[in-house]
């Protein structure tokens, strides 16, 4: 079945250091999405790419898609303790009548001040 | 606009007994999915709906029911709750292509 294999599947920094996670698919993607979740909190959407060797920015945060549209990645500059949570990637996959987000394990972020 | 809406926010069962989760979005959107998160397994689909009368299963629906009446609410029902069903469960609607998730409901089956 489709995969979205997302590393790695924690991350432990000190605030400062830069971050970044990673996302592959098994398939060629029509777009990739973002989303954050923070601890005890649910996932919300941070951004979605489409086009082959996207980039787009979000104050600290970059993201990427790649050329193929099998990978994507998002990195963190200069990490604050707000940062922490964790980072899923998204891809939409065709299901009867409608397609459907299928998501990474996640990255698991922690910034120590 | 209070978004998407789950209530119970905890919930204990013991095995075998029903419940259900309920969920409501007041942003008319047509498509409404559940979603549940265990540790280390990321976000994994159970069903999902494209409107008011049409449901579907996604990658884990064992062991759970849905239903679509009105475009507004998408419940989930556990007939007969197993130990294996404890995690957190999360409804989410979409529009363009975004999801929106609710707070999630925590389940614990003993």
């Amino acid at each position: 079945g489709q995969q979205v294999m997302q590393i790695p599947q924690y991350q432990h920094v000190q605030e400062g250091e830069d971050f970044t996670t990673y996302c592959n698919s098994s398939t060629t993607l029509s777009n990739i999405q973002w989303y954050k979740q923070r601890p005890g909190g649910h996932p919300v959407f941070l951004i979605q790419l489409v086009k082959s060797g996207e980039v787009k920015k979000q104050k600290r945060l970059t993201f990427q898609f790649g050329e193929a549209k099998k990978n994507s990645s998002l990195h963190i500059t200069a990490t604050q303790t707000t940062d922490v949570g964790t980072y899923f990637c998204a891809g939409p996959y065709s299901g009867a009548g409608s397609y459907q987000l299928t998501f990474g394990k996640g990255t698991k972020l922690s910034v120590t001040p | 606009n209070a978004g998407v809406t789950q209530t119970p926010k905890f919930q204990v069962l013991k095995t075998g007994q029903s419940m259900t989760l309920q969920c409501a979005q007041d942003m008319n959107h047509e498509y409404m999915s559940w979603y549940r998160q265990d540790p280390g397994m990321g976000l994994r689909l159970i069903h999902y709906s494209v409107g008011a009368g049409i449901t579907d299963q996604g990658e884990v629906p064992n062991g759970y029911n849905v239903s679509r009446s009105t475009t507004e609410d998408f419940p989930l029902r556990l007939l007969s709750a197993a130990p294996s069903q404890t995690s957190v469960y999360f409804c989410a609607s979409r529009k363009g292509g975004k999801l929106f998730f609710g707070s999630g409901t925590q389940l614990s089956v003993l």
